[in-house]
C-alpha cells in the first residue's frame, strides 16, 4: 500500500535554515510527481510547487521562489523541502503529497510537518 | 492567477444534505477535485475529476460542475463528515490552485 511518511516538527530561530523529508513506499517512485502544501496556522491549502521524480526537476509556485529548494534522493524514494532564511512567517505545516500519475489531483497525503520560527 | 471562491461555512443538520460550492471562471470546462481535512489531520481527497470517488469513499459524497461553479454534496450528512473541504483545480497559468475551504457543522 502506498504511504507517505514525513519528518517530525521542527522548531527554529529567524534565519536558519530546516531540511523537511518525505519517504514514500508502496509504488514506484519516478511515476508521481510529488508537491509540497503549505498551511498557516488557521489558514487554507496553498499549492508551493513540485517536483519532478524522474528528472528532478523541480517548479516553485510564485511566491515560493528563492528560500525554497525542493530536492531527491530516488535510491530512498525520499523528497526534501528545504527552506533558508526562516521567518516568522514560514511558520506552518508543510504537507508532502503525491500527484496522481498522468492525473491533476493529489491521491496521497503525508501527516504534515510542523515547522515553527521563534527566536 | 486563477482564483477558486468557496462559503466559509455550511451548517447542516444530522441526515439532510451538505452542499459545498466552489466558483471560478468557466471552472466547467476544468477538472475539479475535492479533499476533506479534520482537525490535525492531512487532507484526505474524497471526489477527483469533478464526480468519481477514490475507494473508500463513501457513495455520499458526490460532485459536480458546471458553467462557473463546481459542487460537493454530501448525503445523509453523519457528525463524522465535520471537517474543512477544499476544491483544487489544475489551471495553464496559475498550475494547481485550492479553494478558500469550507467549513462544514454538523449541527
Amino acid at each position: 500500500q502506498v504511504q507517505v511518511v514525513q519528518s517530525g516538527s521542527e522548531l527554529k530561530k529567524p534565519g536558519a535554515s530546516v531540511k523537511v523529508s518525505c519517504k514514500t513506499s508502496g509504488y514506484t517512485f519516478t511515476r508521481c510527481a510529488l508537491n509540497w502544501v503549505r498551511q498557516a496556522p488557521g489558514q487554507g491549502l496553498e499549492w508551493m510547487g513540485w517536483i519532478n521524480t524522474n528528472t528532478g526537476n523541480p517548479t516553485y509556485a510564485q511566491g515560493f521562489t528563492g528560500r525554497f529548494v525542493f530536492s531527491l534522493d530516488t535510491s530512498v524514494s525520499t523528497a526534501f523541502l528545504q527552506i533558508s532564511s526562516l521567518k516568522a512567517e514560514d511558520t506552518a505545516i508543510y504537507y508532502c503529497a503525491r500527484g496522481a500519475e498522468d492525473a491533476f489531483y493529489f491521491d496521497y497525503w503525508g501527516q504534515g510537518t510542523l515547522v515553527t520560527v521563534s527566536s | 492567477s486563477y482564483v477558486l471562491t468557496q462559503p466559509p461555512s455550511v451548517s447542516v443538520a444530522p441526515g439532510q444534505t451538505a452542499r459545498i460550492t466552489c466558483g471560478g471562471t468557466n471552472i466547467g470546462s476544468k477538472s475539479v477535485h475535492w479533499y476533506q481535512q479534520k482537525p490535525g489531520q492531512a487532507p484526505v481527497l474524497v471526489v477527483y475529476d469533478d464526480s468519481d470517488r477514490p475507494s473508500g469513499i463513501p457513495e455520499r459524497f458526490s460532485g459536480s460542475n458546471s458553467g462557473n461553479t463546481a459542487t460537493l454534496t454530501i448525503s445523509r450528512v453523519e457528525a463524522g463528515d465535520e471537517a474543512d473541504y477544499y476544491c483544487q483545480v489544475w489551471d495553464s497559468s496559475s498550475d494547481h490552485v485550492f479553494g478558500t475551504g469550507t467549513k462544514v457543522t454538523v449541527l
